[in-house]
């Protein structure tokens, strides 16, 4: 079954980092394009990042833009999201997808991130 | 607030037929790409349920079925079941500044 994990995601204080690892089975991530969408508690999904397959393209959510960084390894089937100046309002669940077009068909159940002192 | 807009809360009782809306002002956002739209329990991996704006992933049930118009776009679920209880998100692409969009979500409750 093709799928995707997220793991990396803990409890950080505010301005700490954290880097989030999304890994596939029976899929080879580098023939897509891939992206991050969060939820924070009460609240409703919120597009991340995006990135091309051959990482050529990049974009970010105003609200992350400086403090995130996506990026992949081919090599080890892997999607990456560091996260660096950590607020407590990034604290949510993180869920990374493949990209087909303008759309995820294959998602993650998410790792939480819980940014609190 | 989101450039998406979509009702709050929608229900219905097994059986029958609801439909979910999802709107957006030309003013709030460039031109805009297909519709696509998400089922999503929290805590779950989001479900694609519908993509360009119609399309339904193999597995879908027909009982989902999409709709789009210039400006709105529609989901429709007909006979509703109680495992059709989640949050539902529609989400588009925003071309003038390369980025995804999503409506504020709709949870459904199947009384």
């Amino acid at each position: 079954e093709v799928q995707v994990v997220e793991s990396g995601g803990g409890l950080v204080q505010p301005g700490g980092s954290l880097r989030l690892s999304c890994a596939a089975s029976d899929l080879t991530l580098s023939t897509y394009s891939m992206t991050w969408v969060r939820q924070a508690p009460g609240k409703g999904l919120e597009w991340i990042s995006y990135i091309s397959s051959s990482g050529g393209t990049i974009n970010y959510a105003d609200s992350v833009k400086g403090r995130f960084t996506i990026s992949r390894d081919n090599a080890k089937n892997s999607l990456y999201l560091q996260m660096n100046s950590l607020r407590d309002e990034d604290t949510a669940v993180y869920h990374c997808a493949r990209v087909r077009g303008t759309y995820g068909d294959v998602w993650g159940q998410g790792t939480t991130v819980t940014v609190s002192s | 607030q989101s450039v998406l807009t979509q009702p709050p809360s929608v229900s219905g009782a097994p059986g029958q037929r609801i439909t979910i809306s999802c709107t957006w002002s030309l003013s709030n956002i460039g031109p805009i790409y297909d519709i696509h739209w998400y089922q999503h329990l929290p805590g779950t991996a989001p479900k694609l349920l519908i993509y360009g704006n119609k399309w339904r992933p193999s597995g879908v049930p027909d009982r989902f079925s999409g709709s789009k118009s210039d400006t709105s776009a529609s989901l429709a679920i007909s006979g509703l079941q109680a495992e059709d209880e989640a949050e539902y998100y529609c989400q588009s692409y925003d071309s003038s500044v390369s980025r995804w969009v999503f409506g504020g979500g709709t949870k459904l409750t199947v009384l």
